[in-house]
């Protein structure tokens, strides 16, 4: 299996609180991801980062941030946790741009 | 329209049966596909690439279609481990800003 961990697994917080998800990779790929995955949606991409220092957004960017300072980590910001980002929350990473492999999700309860 | 879609299922197959299923998708230029396996509560895990020629991976076969869009995954004499939900995910990026979509998936259940 790929060294991707997450962290924490799970999470309960309250609206309006500002929380971080973190992935970290022992595998020193270039690509890094992040993924929100709700019934009826499938898999949804938040943010990406094809380096360190360099991101992007995805479809679904909007109250989130992203960073990632070293190339083995990838954090995820919610600013201001809403009820409507209660997810779960993968973190995937690639080699080269095509084929991912994920990390073990978070689950975030919004209260 | 979606950019991919998948029939989501439930398929509800004895075991030892032949099920295929199929993911359409809409971006011509595509050039990559994959199916992933994702168990409930689990990550997806990559099952297996499809190539344009039509790939086989003991009980499984991936086929492409480009002129139809669309790509198959055939499984032979299902196994009650292969109950899960089955992702078809298509790259469209030609650059560095990739472009990966994945399919809602399709559930299947094997039953004894």
């Amino acid at each position: 299996d790929a060294g991707i961990t997450q962290s924490p697994r799970h999470k309960v917080t309250e609206t309006g609180t500002p929380v971080t998800l973190r992935c970290h990779q022992t595998e020193n790929h270039r690509y890094m991801y992040w993924y929100r995955q709700d019934p009826g949606h499938g898999l949804r991409l938040i943010h990406y980062s094809y380096g360190v220092k360099d991101t992007d957004k995805g479809e679904v960017s909007d109250g989130y941030s992203v960073s990632r300072s070293k190339t083995e980590d990838f954090l995820l910001t919610l600013e201001s946790a809403t009820s409507s980002q209660t997810s779960v929350y993968f973190c995937a990473i690639s080699g080269d741009r095509d084929i991912q492999y994920f990390g073990a999700g978070t689950r975030l309860s919004v209260l | 329209r979606k950019e991919v879609e998948q029939d989501p299922g439930p398929f509800n197959v004895p075991e030892g049966a032949t099920v295929a299923f199929n993911c359409t998708y809409s971006n011509s230029a595509s050039q990559s596909f994959f199916w992933y396996r994702q168990d409930c509560r689990k990550e997806p895990k990559l099952l297996m690439s499809v190539y344009s020629s039509g790939n086989e991976d003991g009980r499984f076969t991936a086929q492409l279609n480009r002129a139809s869009q669309y790509i198959s995954l055939l499984i032979r004499d299902s196994k009650l481990s292969d109950s899960a939900t089955y992702l078809c995910v298509v790259n469209t990026g030609h650059s560095s800003a990739s472009k990966i979509i994945f399919g809602s998936g399709t559930r299947l259940s094997i039953r004894p």
